[in-house]
């Protein structure tokens, strides 16, 4: 089974830190995404990627960005936090014709 | 754009039957998806139909596809409470990312 890791659960950070969120998949997929997840909003797309080094704006990129150096790692980076970034982050990989496996999120929390 | 609308609550007794509706307006798209996701956790692929197909059936999950109203359909036979959670249609067209309904809260009551 494809495992996506994120390696945080939860997250508290103060307002004007960089963030980084790490997501890791151990399938060798190209295609990886960040969702966030707000009550009444569902998921939100930050970001996804296609392939390393490639990036592509979602629905919602403002404030935030991505680095994609190697194709098992895509990260989420919130370069200057604000507490309306405050949410659930999802990390997804595709797996083709199977839809998107998530890892289990980091709910970050920022004060 | 693409749109995926559920409804947002479903109240069931446990042994009952739970079904959790879906429409979408991509008339592309390929795949349609059921996800569940538990308090706190992220989403796990519950099932998914190709649009070429009316209906699926996995153990007790059926899945019903009316491509003509863009209709999709779960049914969750004998829910238990640990059925409990949000479900969420999703739905994607060739190589486009996956579009996600808000999700329906599941409750089952003993």
């Amino acid at each position: 089974d494809v495992k996506v890791t994120q390696s945080s659960r939860y997250l508290v950070k103060r307002t004007g830190e960089k963030v980084f969120l790490e997501c890791v998949q151990d399938m060798d997929h190209e295609n990886m995404f960040w969702y966030r997840q707000d009550p009444g909003l569902g998921l939100r797309l930050i970001y996804f990627s296609y392939d390393v080094k490639m990036k592509e704006k979602g629905d919602i990129p403002e404030g935030y960005s991505v680095s994609r150096e190697k194709k098992e790692r895509f990260s989420l980076i919130l370069e200057s936090a604000s507490t309306n970034q405050t949410s659930m982050y999802l990390c997804a990989s595709r797996v083709p014709g199977l839809g998107y496996t998530f890892g289990s999120g980091t709910r970050l929390t920022v004060v | 754009g693409e749109d995926v609308e559920q409804s947002l609550f479903l109240s069931v007794r446990e042994g009952d039957s739970s079904v959790i509706n879906c429409t979408y307006t991509d008339s592309s798209s390929t795949y349609l998806y059921w996800y569940k996701q538990e308090p706190g956790a992220g989403l796990q692929l519950l099932t998914y139909i190709f649009s070429n197909m009316d209906m699926k059936q996995d153990q007790r999950l059926t899945v019903l596809l009316n491509k003509k109203d863009k209709h999709l359909s779960l049914r969750i036979a004998d829910t238990q409470t640990g059925d409990s959670a949000i479900y969420f249609c999703a739905e994607i067209s060739g190589y486009s990312t996956l579009t996600f309904g808000k999700g329906t809260m599941l409750l089952v009551s003993p």
